[in-house]
Parts: structure tokens; C-alpha cells; sequence
């Protein structure tokens, strides 16, 4: 396809599942970036991959959250033991290359952690 | 660290009528860039328009000019003759050059065109 996609585009799991979130960015962008978007906020950084090297990881919240990127095109988004406050939007945006380099997102993941 | 800050959350324009969303930024690096997303109502995050710290000329694409104003902080987005379509939740966004890559964005805000 021409943009990002992400799936599953919904999720529901039970407290303590583990979920594995995926993305598939824009072909041949080098760049790809995890955010997360709480209802009525923005989009906050969660982390960023160069090819298949994680170059940020600053915004995972806790050791439960993890990325990978290991052929430097898909990403998996994995949470385990999921928590009620996983609850969220889980963005995936991927860009050419350069720091200023427009990002473009795909449709997100709707997690919800009952 | 740096911030965005959107101060109106919400705003109200007649259709046809130009409206201005602001945007302000805090940080302390000279290289940066600024971009501007809209959200509807089905929830994707949509590009509008980019602005680069050092470009001198405010950009402007289609019916989006973003108004940058370096000295006093600001990167407000202008759209002229609102359409109905454009009904939706608008987000600033910050990134620096030379650093993580990533985009810090603002709360939002919510536009409505009215008829």
C-alpha cells in the first residue's frame, strides 16, 4: 500500500496479556517512529528506529513496553503484563530519512486493556 | 526540553471565512522544524504543513500558510476560506534537527466550521 499501516487496528486484552502491536511503514522510509495518544492529547514519543537500529528509546514508559525492527522495514510494538493505563492510541509514522523529514502516520492501534 | 504550547482548545469559524490556530514553541536550539496535523474525526493524523527554523519565507501550502514568527516564538497556522471538511482536532508539532527525531506535539486544537 502508499502509506503506514498498523495492525490490528483494535485490540481488547485482559490485565496482564501481552500484545504485540505491528507497523508497516511507507516503502523505503528509513526512519520509524512509535508514539502513544491518550483521548483529547497529542501524540507522545515512544521510540524511533534507524533501519533495524532502535536509536531512542527514551519515551517507553517501563521495561514492560518494547520495540524491534529487525529487517529494517516492520516494527513490533510488544507490551507485556498489560496494564489498564496501556489503555491508548499506539501510533506507528514512518519518514524518509532526515531529521526534518515530514513523518506520516498510519491509522494507530486502539488498545484497550479491560 | 523543548514544548509546544496550543492555547486555544477549541475555535469556531464560519465556512469561507480564514481562521488562525496558534502555536507557540520553547527551545533553545536554532535548527528545528515545525509542523502543523490535523485529525479528524476518524482518527488519522494527517500532514499539513512544515516549516524549517531557518527558512525565511513562511510556508504556505494550498489553502495552509503557516505564520512563523522566529523572534517571538510562534508558528501559527492560517487557513483561508474554512470548509466544512476542515472540522477537526489541529496539532503542533516540534522537532529539532541533530537530535532524537522526534516530534513533540501540542494538546490540540478542536476547530469547528460552521455552515
Amino acid at each position: 500500500g502508499a502509506g503506514v499501516s498498523q495492525s490490528p487496528r483494535y485490540k481488547v486484552t485482559k490485565r496482564g496479556q501481552d500484545v504485540a502491536l505491528r507497523c508497516d511503514p511507507i516503502s523505503g522510509h528509513v526512519s520509524l517512529y512509535w508514539y502513544r495518544q491518550a483521548l483529547g492529547q497529542g501524540p507522545e514519543f515512544l521510540t524511533y528506529f534507524n533501519y533495524e537500529a532502535q536509536q531512542d528509546k527514551s519515551g517507553l514508559p517501563n521495561d514492560r513496553f518494547s520495540a524491534e525492527r529487525p529487517e529494517g522495514s516492520i516494527s513490533t510494538l510488544t507490551i507485556q503484563r498489560t496494564e489498564q493505563r496501556d489503555s491508548a492510541m499506539y501510533r506507528c509514522a514512518s519518514s524518509l530519512a532526515a531529521i526534518t523529514d515530514t513523518q506520516y502516520f498510519g491509522p494507530g492501534t486502539r488498545l484497550t486493556v479491560l | 526540553a523543548q514544548k509546544i504550547t496550543q492555547t486555544q482548545p477549541g475555535m469556531f469559524v464560519q465556512e469561507k471565512e480564514a481562521v488562525t490556530l496558534d502555536c507557540t514553541y520553547d527551545t533553545s536550539d536554532q535548527s528545528y522544524g515545525l509542523f502543523w496535523y490535523k485529525q479528524p474525526s476518524s482518527g488519522e493524523m494527517i500532514f499539513l504543513i512544515y516549516q524549517g527554523s531557518y527558512d525565511e519565507q513562511n510556508a504556505t501550502e494550498g489553502r495552509y500558510s503557516l505564520n512563523f514568527q522566529k523572534a517571538r516564538k510562534s508558528a501559527n497556522l492560517v487557513i483561508s476560506a474554512s470548509q466544512l471538511g476542515d472540522s477537526a482536532m489541529y496539532f503542533c508539532a516540534m522537532s529539532l534537527e541533530g537530535g532524537s527525531e522526534k516530534l513533540v506535539f501540542g494538546k490540540g486544537t478542536k476547530l469547528t466550521v460552521n455552515p
